[in-house]
């Protein structure tokens, strides 16, 4: 089955340190997400990119960088970590060639800053 | 801008009751409005969307457009429908259409 996969799915680290969530898929969809999920705030926009040559920053994207290494593959960064970004993190993606804005999850990677 | 508001964080209703989920949007434009569920420890899926005007595990959702509203209903709720239900929005023409979330509505069926 197509999927969307997310590596590391649990991380702990510390304050300063430089942490990558990475998100891979297999559904050879064109536009790739990442979000974060925080209690009683939802989930909110970080970074997309609708093609490998294509980054935007989302709502919250301070803080946080990302890669687009390729179309299956979307990397996000925290240069220096810090405990107010401790969430769970969702990489996400859509089909440009579809008609509607449905969009699929991967499972999260929880990050806990210290 | 493009807001979703979920004004109920927690839902608690005991099985066979009917629900509501409540979602209010602010678009000035014609949005597509979703609903997402997320069950315990699953990612995040499509429940339904109003351009299908479909009926998803009994759930239906009327986009109502003079009260900017799209909530989520079901005549008679189970025990597996306890999740976290979010209300997203697209609603940016072409090529920048991003989804906007509410902060999310935590249903739980009580037997």
């Amino acid at each position: 089955d197509a999927d969307v996969t997310q590596t590391p799915r649990n991380r702990i680290t510390k304050t300063g340190k430089r942490i990558m969530l990475e998100c891979s898929q297999t559904k050879g969809h064109d536009r790739m997400y990442w979000y974060r999920q925080d209690p009683g705030l939802g989930l909110r926009l970080i970074y997309y990119s609708f093609d490998v040559k294509d980054i935007n920053k989302g709502e919250i994207s301070d803080g946080y960088s990302v890669s687009r290494q390729a179309q299956a593959k979307f990397s996000l960064s925290l240069e220096s970590a810090i405990p107010n970004q401790t969430a769970l993190y969702f990489c996400a993606t859509s089909d440009l060639g579809s008609s509607t804005d449905t969009q699929y999850f991967g499972p999260g990677t929880r990050l806990t800053v210290l | 801008a493009q807001r979703v508001t979920q004004p109920e964080k927690l839902l608690s209703v005991f099985k066979g009751a009917p629900v509501e989920l409540k979602c209010n949007y602010s678009y000035s434009g014609s949005p597509e409005l979703f609903w997402y569920v997320q069950y315990s420890r699953q990612r995040l899926q499509l429940l339904l969307r109003h351009i299908s005007r479909e009926s998803i595990k009994g759930f239906t959702a009327d986009l109502n457009k003079g009260e900017t509203s799209f909530h989520l209903k079901k005549p008679f709720a189970q025990e597996e429908d306890s999740a976290m239900y979010y209300c997203a929005l697209s609603g940016l023409p072409g090529s920048a259409r991003q989804l906007t979330f509410g902060s999310g509505t935590q249903l739980t069926v009580l037997p």
